[in-house]
């Protein structure tokens, strides 16, 4: 069974249009995270949510926009899409209680043309 | 805030040789350390960490890292490297509760060639 489950994998898209990635996690974590992976590999936190509850909003346009229906699922809906936002996103999740690392999923490669 | 570096953006190196790829990091509190590994079309996997106790730390794999805090590093080393490890290798640092924000550093691409 795959522990954290990102679907689509890849997503091309026009410009304008508005889409949604869906993450789950099935390793009884309760705190689960977005990451943006750019064309240089960077990796940069975008949002994090405890037990439904956001707790780290990092400066990012509000075209993005998280939603956490329970502490297994985190998707997240772009408004509007624009060229620069095409990019690797990933979800992870951990624990809260500290020091475990993270999981993550495998990726969304998002293009928009 | 914390702040990670990783001092080499590509390490060639040949097979079976030794390896060390550089992380340096930057914080006003106690952290954990991290180091993962992207494959390439891949998700990140955790390869080690560090929380606690001993500074040396090992993977199943052969890697491992030291924790240096008057220096603040945390290098991470393999004795005899093989194809197969070629990824993008990424330093990471988080404080020790809180939201636990990982930041991560820019990546070494190790390449082994034959």
């Amino acid at each position: 069974d795959t522990a954290v489950s990102q679907t689509p994998k890849y997503l091309v898209t026009q410009m304008g249009n508005d889409k949604s990635i869906k993450c789950e996690q099935n390793l009884g974590h309760d705190t689960m995270y977005w990451y943006k992976q750019d064309s240089k590999k960077f990796l940069k936190i975008m949002f994090s949510y405890n037990n439904k509850e956001l707790i780290i909003n990092e400066t990012v346009p509000n075209r993005f926009s998280p939603k956490s229906p329970d502490k297994a699922h985190l998707n997240l809906h772009i408004n509007s899409l624009e060229l620069g936002d095409s990019a690797v996103y990933f979800c992870a999740s951990s624990l809260s209680t500290g020091g475990g690392g993270y999981t993550f999923g495998s990726g969304t490669r998002l293009t928009v043309v | 805030a914390q702040s990670v570096t990783q001092l080499d953006s590509q390490v060639p190196v040949f097979e079976e040789a030794p390896v060390e790829l550089r992380c340096n990091y930057s914080s006003s509190v106690s952290v954990y350390l991290f180091w993962y590994v992207q494959y390439p079309n891949q998700g990140l996997q955790l390869l080690l960490k560090y929380l606690s106790g001993s500074t040396l730390v090992e993977s199943i794999n052969g890697f491992e890292a030291e924790f240096n805090k008057s220096q603040t590093s945390f290098h991470l080393r393999k004795p005899s490297v093989h194809i197969s490890d070629t990824a993008e290798y990424f330093c990471a640092v988080s404080d020790l509760g809180g939201a636990q924000k990982l930041v991560f550093g820019q990546g070494t691409r190790l390449t082994i060639n034959p």
